[in-house]
């Protein structure tokens, strides 16, 4: 059972554009919601992350959008760079040390 | 402050055979996490650790599988037969306490069962 749905499977973007990446989840007892970034051959690592009592999160070019009462979050790649290039993860995990419950993943490309 | 260290990179088996995968968490944390990570999927969960005692290992196959984490520091996954269907990167990953929700992870070891 896929307790995070992930969307796109991947993203083409001009460098300089806007990445947008959704993801819905049903499990109301998540309370912490990460996004993790990762490139080839390398492990995930932690980009930004959100908890519910916030709409908002903004760090640098990254912000993290959350929407409680649809159950969705998204990330927004502003000015988007080919460095940027890797697979974008969100998570969710509920209260008490319990593990990240992981999407499937976005293969994001920026191309010059 | 030295990351998650893996050991070994990549390895190639046949099946039926056993493989070990070692993990040394960043110092000083007290939970370690075991991932699986099938190709094109996000990684899920294996076994949880905190100190040396199993939190969570609901997901792990343990007719094949076994974990351990003795002294609470280093830990080892081990795969014993292993199937076609285990080809995965198996990533470890460690957090400061029971209270931390930011997880840390190693480059992963890549596995490929023939």
């Amino acid at each position: 059972q896929q307790q995070v749905k992930q969307s796109p499977q991947s993203l083409i973007v001009q460098k300089g554009g806007i990445s947008i990446i959704n993801c819905a989840y049903e499990n109301t007892a998540f309370d912490y919601f990460p996004w993790y970034q990762q490139f080839p051959g390398k492990g995930p690592a932690l980009l930004i992350a959100i908890r519910p009592d916030v709409s908002e999160k903004k760090e640098g070019r990254f912000t993290i959008s959350f929407n409680k009462s649809a159950k969705q979050f998204s990330l927004h790649i502003m000015d988007s760079q080919p460095g940027d290039s890797a697979t974008y993860f969100c998570a969710a995990s509920t209260r008490g040390n319990t593990p990240l419950v992981f999407g499937k993943g976005t293969r994001l490309s920026v191309i010059a | 402050e030295a990351g998650v260290a893996q050991s070994p990179r990549y390895k190639i088996i046949e099946k039926r055979q056993s493989v070990a995968f070692w993990c040394n968490p960043i110092s000083g944390h007290a939970t370690l996490y075991w991932y699986q990570q099938i190709l094109g999927q996000g990684p899920k969960l294996l076994i949880q650790f905190q100190n040396n005692g199993v939190v969570d290992d609901s997901q792990l196959p343990k007719d094949r599988f076994s974990a351990e984490r003795l002294k609470g520091v280093d830990s080892t996954l081990k795969i014993q037969p292993a199937k076609l269907e285990d080809s995965a990167v198996y990533l470890c990953a460690s957090s400061l306490s029971s209270l931390s929700r930011e997880q840390f992870f190693g480059p992963g070891t890549r596995l490929t069962v023939l």
